[in-house]
């Protein structure tokens, strides 16, 4: 079966780095997405990997290892309003999403 | 990045009635649009894709009579939630599929904001 594993929830504290894990098994690899999700909201695109190494994009950046089936969301200098779920998904063989079930990110003051 | 909308934002209904949910692509066409539905603390559930101009594809356990999907343009989605019950209240979300934008990736899925049903 086609898994994604990422933890439930994870807290930090403003200013802070936190990093996002997210483990995968799906049946063939088209590339790995990170998807932001605030609460009552729908999801909105952050980042995509498909080749390995790391993608920064201002504060967020992405890393992505095939061989290990892993990939990791790192947010630095965190805000209040980075308070949100974010979602892991893999793009399978056959082009379908398969989406992890969120790790909710609680920024402390 | 592209821009998708969904209408209508919340809906109240009462059990039985039929509701209407319209997913838009505005800056660009979508062959292929998703719908999802999501319950509270639960992540996205894939409920079928729709492609422009055939039958939708639903999953597994998802029934086609009661949520009714037509792609009957390049811009526009619909899903009908038939015969509503208290069960069927949650957060549906369409998404797009964009393929090969100039300097992005390709397959990335845009989301609408979302229609919050709620079957009383």
């Amino acid at each position: 079966g086609q898994n994604i594993d990422q933890p439930t929830e994870m807290t930090a504290t403003e200013g802070a780095i936190v990093q996002i894990n997210c483990t995968y098994q799906t049946s063939g690899f088209n590339g790995l997405f990170w998807y932001q999700q605030h609460a009552g909201e729908a999801p909105t695109f952050l980042s995509y990997n498909v080749l390995d190494g790391l993608e920064e994009k201002g504060r967020f950046s992405s890393f992505l290892s095939r061989s290990k089936g892993y990939s990791y969301l790192l947010l630095k200098e965190l805000q209040m309003k980075d308070s949100a779920s974010y979602l892991c998904a893999v793009l399978d063989s056959n082009y379908q999403l398969i989406w992890g079930a969120g790790t909710k990110l609680i920024i402390k003051p | 990045g592209a821009v998708v909308s969904q209408h209508p934002s919340r809906v109240i209904c009462k059990s039985g009635t039929s509701v209407k949910i319209e997913c838009r692509s505005l800056d660009f066409q979508a062959t292929t649009m998703f719908w999802y539905r999501q319950f509270p603390k639960q992540s996205l559930m894939l409920m079928a894709t729709s492609n422009e101009g055939s039958k939708a594809t639903y999953e597994q356990g998802v029934e086609k009579d009661k949520f009714l999907i037509n792609h009957a343009s390049l811009t526009l989605s619909t899903l009908t939630v038939t015969s509503a019950h208290p069960e069927d209240s949650s957060f549906y979300i369409c998404s797009a599929r964009v393929p090969g934008l100039a300097g992005g990736p390709t397959d990335t899925q845009y989301f609408g904001p979302g229609t919050r049903l709620t079957v009383l």
